[in-house]
């Protein structure tokens, strides 16, 4: 997980309020990945971006969630309010063009109560 | 739509035995990509191994190897020699070569316990 760097590794929140999960990647990568993995519906794509721009956000399961890639370094994936049903693992992964295997951080474990 | 199953939840293996993770796919392109991924305990996601669907040969990392069948559309995972740090979830995913694209799709895993 060295490539990839998220925070907070856990996340504990009660429901109705801000969460902001932050992903750290390194250089040399044009893609980045923000994924949900539950019991229920395994590992989820929710968005990616390449080169800092929204690709494919029809993976974001409704409004309260949005992501941003302000620069190459850096993305945060939030969640305005956040329910119970958004507990999950958060993954944030990278690949660079035309390498098509990603990378993983270690994730965040979010528990909204 | 591009599907990845895993028809078993569970496994389980002694140490040093062998042991076969299967995963079949549907898709109607022809140049993709597949891989495993290894899930520990620790959750954190790990690649195993990956196949270019354009190569006839099936890859192998040390005691890790895929039997690729293109037609049959089946990708599966052999270990050798099991090790207790292989018990894990090991998730099999596919990847579009195309567009730019590198949305990859991934299965819902298969539980490996690796028994002393």
């Amino acid at each position: 997980d060295a490539g990839v760097i998220q925070s907070p590794r856990h996340e504990v929140t009660e429901m109705g309020q801000e969460v902001t999960l932050r992903c750290k990647p390194i250089s040399g990568h044009d893609y980045l990945f923000w994924y949900r993995q539950t019991m229920m519906r395994g590992l989820e794509l929710l968005i990616y971006f390449n080169n800092n721009v929204p690709i494919d956000d029809s993976g974001m399961p409704e409004d309260r969630f949005s992501a941003k890639m302000p620069n190459a370094s850096f993305s945060t994936l939030k969640i305005q309010p956040s329910e119970p049903r958004d507990s999950a693992v958060y993954f944030c992964a990278i690949s660079g063009t035309g390498s098509y295997e990603q990378y993983f951080g270690p994730g965040t474990r979010l528990t909204v109560t | 739509a591009q599907t990845v199953t895993q028809s078993q939840p569970e496994m389980s293996v002694q140490e040093a035995e062998t042991v076969t993770l299967s995963c079949t796919y549907d898709t109607s392109e022809n140049n993709y990509y597949l891989f495993w991924y290894k899930q520990p305990p620790s959750r954190q996601m790990i690649l195993v191994i990956r196949q270019e669907a354009y190569k006839q040969q099936n890859a192998t990392e040390n005691r890790f190897s895929v039997n690729f069948q293109k037609a049959a559309k089946s990708f599966s995972l052999k270990i050798s020699d099991s090790q207790l740090g292989d018990t894990a979830m090991y998730f099999c995913a596919f990847s579009l070569l195309q567009g730019g694209s590198e949305k990859l799709v991934f299965g819902k895993g298969t539980k490996l316990t690796v028994n002393p």
